[in-house]
């Protein structure tokens, strides 16, 4: 079957960095999304791997393993407004989103 | 301010009723999808229109229908609602078809239906 997971919460610091894990098992993959979601408010955006590598935009970073079925996402310089869910998704080779669950981050001072 | 605009922003709907979640996008794109959200699981794809007139069944599209008469609106219709059709309702488009390749889903900023 197709699967994502991800872990359900994680905190961090204002100021610090933090990796937020995603693993993938999909048929077939057309790349690795990831989007932002504020409480209450709709998923936004965030970046989009379909190559091994890194992407960076700004402070915000995505890897992805394509052997491993893996992606990470880079926070840095945390902010207390980048605390949100964290929603990893892959696409199948029908073109399907697989949605994780989401990672909620929590912020602290 | 262009974008996905929903209606109603929530709703409190009694099982049986019949019930039609509106959404309606400007950026002439040419797919456009409508997801439930539910607390510990992923988005779960409901049905999807790649262009007007098409629409095709996602992941869990028992109990509802949609409709794509043109490109703008795709309404998302409960026939006859149950409890666990309580959720929360998003709407998105992009200017692929069947999810996007190098592009991105714009979502709508959710409908929140509960049904007692």
């Amino acid at each position: 079957g197709q699967n994502i997971d991800q872990p359900t919460e994680m905190t961090a610091t204002e100021g610090a960095i933090v990796q937020i894990n995603c693993t993938y098992q999909t048929s077939g993959f057309n790349g690795l999304f990831w989007y932002q979601q504020h409480a209450g408010e709709a998923p936004t955006f965030l970046s989009y791997n379909v190559l091994d590598g890194l992407e960076e935009k700004g402070r915000f970073s995505s890897f992805l393993s394509r052997s491993k079925g893996y992606s990470y996402l880079l926070l840095k310089e945390l902010q207390m407004k980048d605390s949100a869910s964290y929603l990893c998704a892959a696409m199948d080779s029908n073109y399907q989103l697989i949605w994780g669950a989401g990672t909620k981050l929590i912020i602290k001072p | 301010i262009a974008g996905i605009t929903q209606a109603p922003t929530s709703q409190i709907l009694a099982a049986g009723r019949r019930m039609t979640l509106r959404c309606t996008q400007d950026m002439r794109h040419n797919a456009m999808y409508w997801y439930r959200q539910d607390l510990g699981l992923g988005l779960r794809l409901i049905h999807y229109s790649n262009t007007a007139g098409t629409t095709g069944k996602g992941e869990v599209p028992d109990g509802y229908s949609v409709s794509r008469a043109n490109t703008d609106d795709f309404p998302l219709t409960l026939a006859s609602a149950v409890p666990s059709q309580t959720s929360v309702y998003f709407c998105a488009s992009s200017d692929s078809d069947r999810g996007t390749d190098t592009g991105e889903l714009f979502f709508g900023e959710g409908s929140r239906l509960t049904v007692l």
